[in-house]
């Protein structure tokens, strides 16, 4: 699976939009692009996944670039509950492993 | 109803015992999985099962073992514990090998003295 790269942390005012980036620029054309966070002493929860196309569930909306090269996940009124790591995960759309990288320990301040 | 669950929640043990820690999924779901997040906070896939045979072994020491008496249960064994097995492991489900989405349980919090 291909590498990601995500900034360490970032904050965010609560109630504006969170923009998360991730870099994948080894990323194979059958590979999907995976979000999933982890709240603090909890296990990780799916957030989102796309191949091409943008994409946009309750929880967030993904941005893919063209090139596929990278992409951005959107939370777009981020709350106190946010707060969270937050992983982007490249895997094959055969593959049954999803490889965590270091994530992006996300801080919704009020 | 919880989704995936595990137990014990924390497990606080001696060097050298053996423990078990267990994991039940009710989605009805074929694949299950383990993974241990170390101190540093890495999640890293240790097994998965599908249908009850083992399809993913990463580089795991062979003191741990895991079971699934059916679909459902994945279970851990750890022989001869050490200091270095104290982390938190995660169980998780998906409906296939190639699901879309895995659901992790809480996590069993393992500490090794």
């Amino acid at each position: 699976d291909a590498k990601t790269t995500q900034p360490p942390s970032m904050d965010c005012a609560e109630g504006r939009a969170a923009n998360l980036p991730c870099n994948h620029s080894t990323i194979s054309g059958n590979e999907y692009v995976y979000w999933y966070r982890q709240i603090h002493s909890q296990g990780p929860q799916y957030i989102i996944h796309g191949l091409k196309n943008n994409e946009t569930n309750e929880m967030a909306s993904l941005i893919i670039t063209e090139d596929r090269k990278s992409s951005t996940l959107i939370l777009p009124h981020a709350t106190l509950r946010d707060t969270a790591v937050y992983y982007c995960i490249v895997r094959e759309p055969a593959g049954n492993k999803l490889t965590f990288g270091g994530g992006t320990r996300v801080l919704v301040k009020p | 109803d919880t989704a995936v669950s595990q137990t014990p929640k924390y497990l606080v043990t001696q060097m050298g015992n053996d423990k078990s820690i267990k994991c039940e999924q009710n989605l009805g779901h074929d694949t299950m999985y383990w993974y241990k997040q170390d101190s540093k906070k890495f999640l890293k896939i240790m097994f998965s099962y599908n249908n009850k045979e083992l399809i993913i072994n990463e580089t795991v020491p062979n003191r741990f073992s895991p079971k699934s008496p059916d679909k459902a249960h994945l279970n851990l064994h750890i022989n001869s514990l050490e200091l270095g097995d104290s982390a938190v492991y995660f169980c998780a489900s998906s409906q296939n090998p190639g699901g879309e989405t895995q659901y992790f349980g809480p996590g069993t919090r393992l500490l090794v003295l």
